[in-house]
């Protein structure tokens, strides 16, 4: 049972507008959120995490959005770039036990 | 070296064949962890080590065998493998202080079941 869905595949935008990327989880015990970017042939990179907390994350051009209510995620990047083209995955972890889940990633495509 | 380091980065081997995958952390972490990712499936935890102890182990078939000797270092021991086995190997650390952590990872091993 999957408790993190990314249900786009892919996303296509271009460059200087606003690249969305939406994560919904099905876990209400999940209180800590992150977001990993993924180039070909390299691990995943931390990009930006929230809280339970908070519902709104800012740091540079990222900027993460939580709706509890809904269990639902967004990551926004503005102005999107090419460098930005990788796959970006969501990920959840609940207060007791350091499992994280994630989803099965977004691939983004910044066109120039 | 720093953060995460993975070796080897591609390895090939047949269904007899017995290999190991190399993780080592240069970030003083206390928690070292074993995914594998399959095409269009989410990352899948494999296991878990904290402070060198096993905590978790998701069902993982015991062809697959985790070593820790120190809190730096961390191996996948490969055994009689199958082709559906073939997938990108990521290893991560963290430092586990309280609930919000964040998981650091390597490269990955590219790995291929002939």
């Amino acid at each position: 049972d999957q408790q993190v869905k990314q249900n786009s595949p892919s996303l296509s935008v271009q460059e200087g507008r606003i690249s969305i990327l939406n994560c919904d989880y099905t876990n209400s015990m999940f209180d800590y959120f992150l977001w990993y970017k993924k180039y070909p042939a390299e691990g995943p990179t931390f990009l930006i995490s929230i809280s339970s907390i908070k519902d709104k994350n800012e740091d540079g051009r990222f900027t993460v959005f939580l709706n509890k209510s809904a269990k639902h995620l967004s990551l926004h990047i503005v102005p999107s770039q090419p460098g930005d083209s990788a796959v970006y995955f969501c990920a959840a972890s609940a207060l007791i036990g350091n499992q994280f889940y994630f989803g099965t990633g977004t691939s983004l495509t910044v066109i120039p | 070296e720093t953060g995460v380091t993975q070796t080897p980065r591609h390895l090939v081997m047949g269904m007899t064949n017995k290999k190991s995958l190399k993780c080592e952390q240069h970030l003083g972490h206390n928690a070292m962890y074993w995914y594998k990712q399959s095409a269009k499936k989410p990352l899948e935890l494999m296991f878990v080590y904290n402070f060198k102890e096993q905590t978790e182990n998701n069902s993982v078939p015991s062809r697959f065998s985790p070593e820790c000797p120190n809190s730096s270092h961390l191996f996948l021991h490969l055994h009689t493998l199958q082709p559906e086995d073939s997938a990108l190997y990521l290893c991560a650390s963290s430092q586990v202080e309280g609930p919000q952590e964040t998981q650091y990872f390597g490269p990955g091993t590219r790995l291929l079941v002939l």
